[in-house]
């Protein structure tokens, strides 16, 4: 079956740590993977997809096949990243979307 | 600007009410869906649109409706609306390239 896996509900790190928000997906096929941010009182939206394979934001994600993985990375937690980030999938030639639950990221200061 | 939106942004009905949300975005993509979210649950795609006149069942389509009859909207209609359909509600859409662009959310409480 088709899943996203986002394994933390809550993730706390302090400014200027090193950040990992963990995905993990199971599709038999190509997947198109994508990372969305949700800041607080505003409406979701894209952060990076592994297509493109740039960095927003100073955050990165590698798409691994052999470990069907897509992890966000940031090597220096910023307070202002503090917000809800979901992985997602899309299956190849489609227009239907697999949400991984969320994990809340929050940066102390 | 660009950008997708979505009425009403605040719901409350009763249940077997039928009630319809409207989507629109001005962009000109291709592509359109709902999901709803819920607390635990993240987001599940409800329905979605390829195109004019082309629409698929998501992961939860039960109880729900959806037309495509012009490019830029997307309503979604509940015909008899039930408690477990309390939700937030988002509407997205995208170009040929997948990203997708969020409309701000409906909240939606059935009684």
């Amino acid at each position: 079956a088709q899943r996203v896996t986002q394994p933390e509900k809550l993730l706390s790190v302090f400014k200027g740590a090193p950040v990992e928000l963990k995905c993990n997906y199971s599709y038999s096929g190509s997947p198109e993977l994508f990372w969305y941010v949700q800041y607080s009182r505003q409406r979701l939206q894209l952060l990076l997809r592994h297509i493109s394979r740039e960095s927003i934001k100073g955050f990165t994600a590698d798409l691994n096949k052999g470990e069907t993985s897509f992890h966000l990375k940031k090597p220096f937690a910023q307070e202002e990243d503090s917000a809800m980030y979901y992985c997602a999938l899309r299956a190849s030639g489609t227009y239907k979307y697999i949400f991984g639950t969320g994990t809340r990221l929050k940066v102390l200061a | 600007e660009a950008q997708v939106t979505q009425n009403p942004r605040y719901l409350i009905t009763v249940t077997g009410k039928k009630l319809t949300v409207t989507c629109s975005q001005n962009m000109n993509h291709e592509y359109m869906s709902w999901y709803r979210q819920d607390p635990g649950l993240g987001l599940r795609q409800i329905y979605y649109s390829m195109n004019v006149e082309v629409t698929d069942k998501g992961d939860v389509p039960e109880g729900y409706k959806v037309s495509r009859k012009e490019k830029r909207n997307f309503p979604l209609i509940l015909e008899s609306p039930s408690p477990n359909q309390t939700s937030l509600y988002f509407c997205a859409s995208s170009p040929r390239t997948g990203e997708q662009y969020f409309g701000p959310g409906t909240r939606l409480t059935v009684t």
